[in-house]
């Protein structure tokens, strides 16, 4: 069946250190979303991609890098400039234009600074 | 812009009682609305969405939502409550930069749900 599929699922930094976090799809989407999410905040948007080779900073970039080298592919590093990164961070993917579909979510990634 | 109102960051209800969350939204054409729920440690899964079509849509576990243009609004509800309905439920819209989507959602902050016994 398709799907996201994020890893790990549960990720643990220590203070200084850049960690990465998986997100693959085998849905043929062509857009992928990073979101953090915070206890009463909602989701908010990090950074998204809608065409392989380029994103685009969301609400929320600062201390955050991403990359689509590959259509399936959409890693999220948390660098060491991110000052407050435990979260839950999900991944999520759609079609390009085809904002009637909505978005298909990962299972997510639960971060936490040691 | 658009925009995405839920009220009432938290709604709880009895078990067999009826389930109302709201959703109200910003938007100068009819957009694609959506009902995320949301269990503890997961991902989003989809509810229902509204495109265009009928005006009243049903979705999963017995829950359906009504798009009132005039009221700008697309609450959610389920006649019946269950234990298992207890999550957190996200409002969504299309994003929009004229007439044209941008590809994106706009979430509303969530609502969480308990059910009592």
């Amino acid at each position: 069946d398709g799907g996201i599929t994020q890893s790990p699922k549960y990720l643990f930094r220590k203070e200084g250190q850049n960690v990465t976090l998986s997100c693959e799809q085998n849905l043929n989407h062509d857009a992928m979303y990073w979101y953090r999410q915070d206890p009463g905040q909602g989701l908010r948007l990090i950074y998204y991609s809608q065409i392989v080779n380029d994103f685009q900073k969301g609400d929320i970039a600062e201390g955050y890098s991403v990359s689509r080298e590959k259509k399936e592919s959409f890693p999220l590093t948390v660098t060491s400039a991110q000052k407050n990164p435990t979260a839950f961070y999900l991944c999520a993917s759609s079609r390009r234009q085809g904002t009637g579909y909505g978005y298909t979510f990962g299972s997510g990634t639960r971060l936490t600074v040691v | 812009a658009q925009s995405v109102t839920q009220l009432g960051s938290h709604v709880s209800v009895s078990e067999g009682a009826l389930v109302l969350l709201r959703c109200n939204y910003s938007s100068s054409v009819p957009p694609y609305l959506f009902w995320y729920v949301q269990y503890p440690n997961q991902g989003l899964q989809l509810l229902l969405k509204y495109t265009s079509a009928a005006t009243l849509v049903k979705g999963i576990n017995g829950f359906e939502a009504e798009f009132k243009k005039s009221e700008t609004s697309f609450h959610l509800t389920k006649p019946s409550a269950h234990m298992s309905d207890a999550a957190e439920y996200f409002c969504a819209v299309s994003d929009r930069i004229g007439s044209s989507n941008t590809g994106k959602l706009i979430f509303g902050q969530g609502t969480t749900l308990q059910v009592k016994p």
